[in-house]
């Protein structure tokens, strides 16, 4: 159980365009979700955090009109990165908190690649 | 903000040896610890997470907590070379989980 998907896995994209990254928890309602950011040999940050039905909750750093964050149903959260630029290259991770538990299970994984 | 410090490593043991992976957080209040691992290129899997003061063992992994002194470790034992990776620890704060920059395990055949 509690088994979290993404998708895409990987994209490539030119500078300029958005992308759109789907964080989907496929057995359990994941009332919060949680997206991150993580660049080469570098450790995990926190961008934000996604309440289901709510605005989402940026960490100080992190624009919020440049990373849309959207949690429609108990199932899925969206992340679309608005106006890529080769610097927002790295690796995007969504994990979703198992009810009220503390707990959180990570997706795979999404690599954007921006040329 | 917590604080949650790992040693960055790299962490190298042979195989077959016992593993120690050691964690220090700075809120006294926390409640809950978590051990991800991690391999590279990979997003992060959950190994254990442990409430309690004491030890929790599942499989060849132990979770060791002692609140008084505010640390938390994993240990890994006969290990093997699957088990290299980077492995993070992380502290529950109110809303979101507090991860240290995690310590890389290196196993040697």
């Amino acid at each position: 159980g509690a088994v979290v998907s993404q998708h895409p896995s990987r994209v490539i994209c030119k500078s300029g365009t958005s992308v759109k990254i789907e964080c989907r928890s496929l057995d359990f309602q994941a009332t919060t979700m949680f997206w991150y950011r993580q660049f080469p040999k570098k450790s995990l940050m926190l961008m934000a955090t996604s309440n289901e039905g709510s605005k989402a909750t940026y960490e100080q750093g992190v624009e919020k009109d440049k990373f849309l964050i959207n949690h429609a149903s108990l199932t899925l959260s969206t992340l679309t990165v608005t106006s890529a630029h080769p610097e927002d290259s790295s690796f995007y991770i969504c994990s979703a908190r198992l009810g009220s538990a503390d707990t959180q299970y990570f997706g795979p994984g999404t690599r954007l690649t921006v040329l | 903000q917590k604080e949650v410090e790992q040693n960055s490593g790299p962490l190298s043991v042979p195989e077959g040896a016992i593993a120690s992976l050691n964690c220090t957080y700075s809120d006294r209040g926390s409640q809950s610890f978590f051990w991800y691992r991690q391999y590279s290129g990979k997003s992060p899997e959950l190994i254990m997470f442990i409430y309690s003061n004491g030890d929790k063992e599942d499989g060849r992994f132990t979770a060791q907590l002692n609140k008084a002194s505010q640390y938390v470790s994993l240990l890994i034992r006969d290990s093997q070379p699957s088990d290299s990776a980077t492995y993070l620890c992380a502290v529950a704060g109110a809303n979101n989980l507090f991860f240290g920059t995690g310590t890389r395990l290196t196993v040697i055949p």
